[in-house]
C-alpha cells in the first residue's frame, strides 16, 4: 500500500531564517507530486506541482521553491523566511486521475 | 482562474441529523472529489465522481456529479460526532489536467 510521509511536523522558525520541508512517498511510482499551504480556518492554496523528476511547475509568484531530486521526494524550500510563509503545509500525490492523497502536514511558524 | 464556490461555509447540527453541502463553477469539469480534513491533519479523500449525473456512495455519505458538470452535491446522514471536520470539495478540468481547484471548505460540527 502507499503511504507519504511528511517532516517535520511542526517547525517554528525566525524571520529570515531558511527552510526545507520535505515530502517522501512509498509503494508507488512516478506520482505527481503537490505541495499545498493552508492559512488558519482557510481553503487549500496549490504552490507546486511536479509531474516527474526535475519537473516543477509554480502555482503562484512567492518566497518559496520547490525541488524535485528523486521520483518520490519532494521538497519546499526558502532561502529567507518571511512572517506570511506561516501556514500548515500539505504534501499531496496522485497516480489515478485527480485523486490526491495527502500527507499529515507541517505546521510552520515563522516568528 | 477557476474558482469553486462551496455552502454553506459552516454548519451546526445536532447528532443525528442529515447533512447537505454542494459546490458549484463557472466553468465545466470532468472530475469531481470530496475531501474531509480532521484538525491538523491533511485532507482524506472521501468520494470520486467522474461522470455527469453519476451518484456515488461510502457508507452514509452520497456525493452527486451534476448533470450541467458546473455541480456537485455531498449529503451525510444520521451525522455522528466524528463526522466533525471540514469537507472541501475539488474540481478538475481537461484544461487544467492533473491539478484540482479546491472550494474553500464546509465546517461541519455536531452537537452530541
Amino acid at each position: 500500500s502507499q503511504t507519504i510521509h511528511q517532516w517535520p511536523a511542526t517547525l517554528v522558525q525566525p524571520v529570515g531564517s531558511p527552510l526545507s520541508l520535505e515530502c517522501t512517498v512509498e509503494g508507488t511510482s512516478n506520482p505527481n507530486l503537490y505541495w499545498y499551504r493552508q492559512a488558519a480556518g482557510r481553503g487549500l492554496q496549490l504552490l507546486f506541482y511536479s509531474v516527474g523528476i526535475g519537473q516543477i511547475s509554480s502555482e503562484v509568484p512567492q518566497n518559496l521553491s520547490a525541488s524535485r531530486p528523486q521520483d518520490r521526494q519532494f521538497i519546499l524550500s526558502s532561502k529567507k523566511l518571511l512572517l506570511s510563509d506561516s501556514g500548515f503545509y500539505l504534501c499531496a500525490w496522485s497516480v489515478v486521475r485527480d485523486e490526491q492523497y495527502f500527507g499529515p502536514g507541517t505546521r510552520l511558524t515563522v516568528t | 482562474g477557476q474558482q469553486l464556490n462551496q455552502s454553506p461555509q459552516s454548519m451546526f447540527i445536532q447528532e443525528g441529523e442529515d447533512v447537505s453541502m454542494n459546490c458549484t463553477s463557472s466553468s465545466i469539469f470532468n472530475t469531481w472529489l470530496w475531501y474531509k480534513q480532521d484538525p491538523g491533519e491533511g485532507p482524506v479523500l472521501l468520494i470520486a465522481l467522474y461522470k455527469a449525473g453519476e451518484l456515488t456512495s461510502n457508507g452514509r455519505l452520497t456525493a452527486q456529479f451534476g448533470i450541467t458538470r458546473k455541480d456537485s452535491f455531498l449529503n451525510i446522514s444520521a451525522s455522528i460526532p466524528s463526522d466533525v471536520g471540514i469537507y472541501f470539495c475539488a474540481g478538475q478540468s481537461s484544461t487544467n489536467a492533473g491539478k484540482s481547484t479546491f472550494g474553500d471548505g464546509t465546517t461541519l460540527t455536531v452537537k452530541p
